[in-house]
């Protein structure tokens, strides 16, 4: 089962920042917080992913609670573009663990 | 970047027969990589476990003997769906993890996924 739970559907104004929430209350110490996006009928892209500290890079930005137990997604200035389904992940950093993805929130970006 | 292709990316095929699916890491070696397959508007569900030289391992509830994978390099791993009925139609995506992995902050990466329609 997956460890996270996220609204089911989002929208947001084209140009405004896209804030999309994620609870992930039995994670635990060594297990990281990974964000992908599914664009209809393509394969998984990934976003972001972090410990404890807040990440940022030229996609998005990852600000995760001090207690860890949820996160939230920033995409900044959202684009018709970033339209598609944002999956929140727990998952140990090594080759070998596999990634369960939960249902997802579906967002649409609204010119 | 690292880069995972699928062969064929559509699939058309007849009641019966069975069908194979190619996943490919173009530019790393992947000792690990999963198998997933997605159904209309429902989210990836994680079929199996591939690894190099190794026997897959399944998710409860999938059919080893229906859903054959090997994973005999570390760029390559196929998919049969074997006997392939239409409730098997699906879109079948495969992802790889890099050996590097704990350096590598992209550890999964997806391929495009294949459009499985059975007749």
């Amino acid at each position: 089962d997956a460890k996270t739970t996220q609204p089911p559907s989002m929208d947001c104004a084209e140009g405004r920042a896209a804030n999309l929430p994620c609870n992930h209350s039995t994670i635990s110490g060594n297990e990281y917080v990974y964000w992908y996006r599914q664009i209809h009928s393509q394969g998984p892209q990934y976003i972001i992913h972090g410990l404890k500290n807040n990440e940022t890079n030229e996609m998005a930005s990852l600000i995760i609670t001090e207690d860890r137990k949820s996160s939230t997604l920033i995409l900044p200035h959202a684009t018709l573009r970033d339209t598609a389904v944002y999956y929140c992940i727990v998952s140990w950093r090594t080759s070998y663990d596999k990634v369960i993805f939960g249902p997802g929130t579906s967002l649409s970006v609204i010119p | 970047g690292a880069v995972v292709s699928q062969h064929p990316s559509r699939v058309i095929c007849k009641s019966g027969t069975s069908v194979k699916i190619e996943c490919r890491s173009l530019d790393f070696q992947a000792t690990t990589m999963f198998w997933y397959r997605q159904f209309p508007k429902k989210s990836l569900m994680l079929m199996a476990t591939s690894n190099e030289g190794s026997k897959a391992t399944y998710e409860q509830g999938v059919e080893k003997d229906k859903f054959l994978i090997n994973h005999a390099s570390l760029t390559l791993s196929t998919l049969t769906v074997t006997s392939a009925h239409p409730e098997d139609s699906s879109f079948y995506i495969c992802s790889a993890r890099d050996l590097r992995g704990l350096a590598n902050p992209n550890e999964q990466f997806f391929g495009p996924g294949t459009r499985l329609t059975v007749l």
